[in-house]
């Protein structure tokens, strides 16, 4: 499967404590990203991170790749309620079309208020 | 805030009737994509489209399916002869560049086949 997997397939915090979901890849990417799913949504992009970056910052999210392991990480800080969702991890690779995403699983993030 | 917009939100069909979902992507945006995502199953790539013709399609796309920019704002996704295993949610995307990589998804259209 070219596609990238999430771990853990759920979580569940109180409100305030921080929130860290992994994804393994298996294929060579251009970029990898992250999406996060309302239950019964649609899908809204989080952060994009190019095969060249290590780490990248967007409010309360910091995203971290490595591709020697094939691995990505979402850390979301001072988690919130309102955080609850799916988010998923999602790449594109290297030679093809940069609007083709292989989607993983994802992680069900529960924030207890 | 622009916006993709799908419609129907929720259609329900008889297997064999032909289907059409219907997206107005972000005005400025230049490619379009359908997803879908079957109940508990992965979001999955079905079509790209660019410049008024698809540019890259999955395995799942086959003869069943086909696309269409019929004017200058609607994307169209159409199901000839649906099947039961058709039934998902499938989504609209556009995106404004390729370079950017960031793709704007629409809410979704429930697609369910009895």
């Amino acid at each position: 499967s070219q596609q990238g997997e999430e771990d853990p397939q759920a979580l569940s915090i109180q409100e305030g404590e921080n929130a860290t979901m992994n994804c393994s890849y298996k294929t060579s990417i251009n970029n990898l990203q992250w999406y996060r799913q309302n239950s019964g949504r649609g899908l809204v992009h989080l952060i994009l991170i190019r095969s060249n970056e290590r780490e990248k910052h967007s409010g309360r999210l910091r995203v971290t790749l490595d591709t020697s392991k094939k691995s990505s990480s979402l850390l979301i800080t001072a988690s919130r309620a309102a955080d609850t969702a799916s988010y998923f991890c999602a790449t594109v690779d290297r030679g093809s079309t940069l609007g083709r995403l292989y989607f993983g699983r994802g992680t069900q993030l529960t924030v207890w208020p | 805030e622009p916006e993709v917009t799908q419609t129907p939100s929720h259609q329900v069909t008889q297997m064999g009737q032909e289907v059409i979902l219907r997206c107005v992507p972000i005005s400025n945006h230049l490619y379009f994509y359908w997803y879908r995502q079957i109940l508990g199953q992965k979001v999955e790539f079905l079509v790209s489209f660019y410049n008024n013709e698809i540019s890259e399609k999955s395995e799942i796309f086959d003869d069943q399916f086909s696309v269409e920019r019929p004017d200058g704002s609607n994307f169209t996704l159409k199901i000839r002869s649906t099947k039961l295993e058709d039934s998902a949610m499938y989504f609209c995307a556009s995106s404004e560049a390729l370079r950017s990589g960031e793709l704007f998804f629409g809410e979704g259209s429930r697609l369910t086949v009895l």
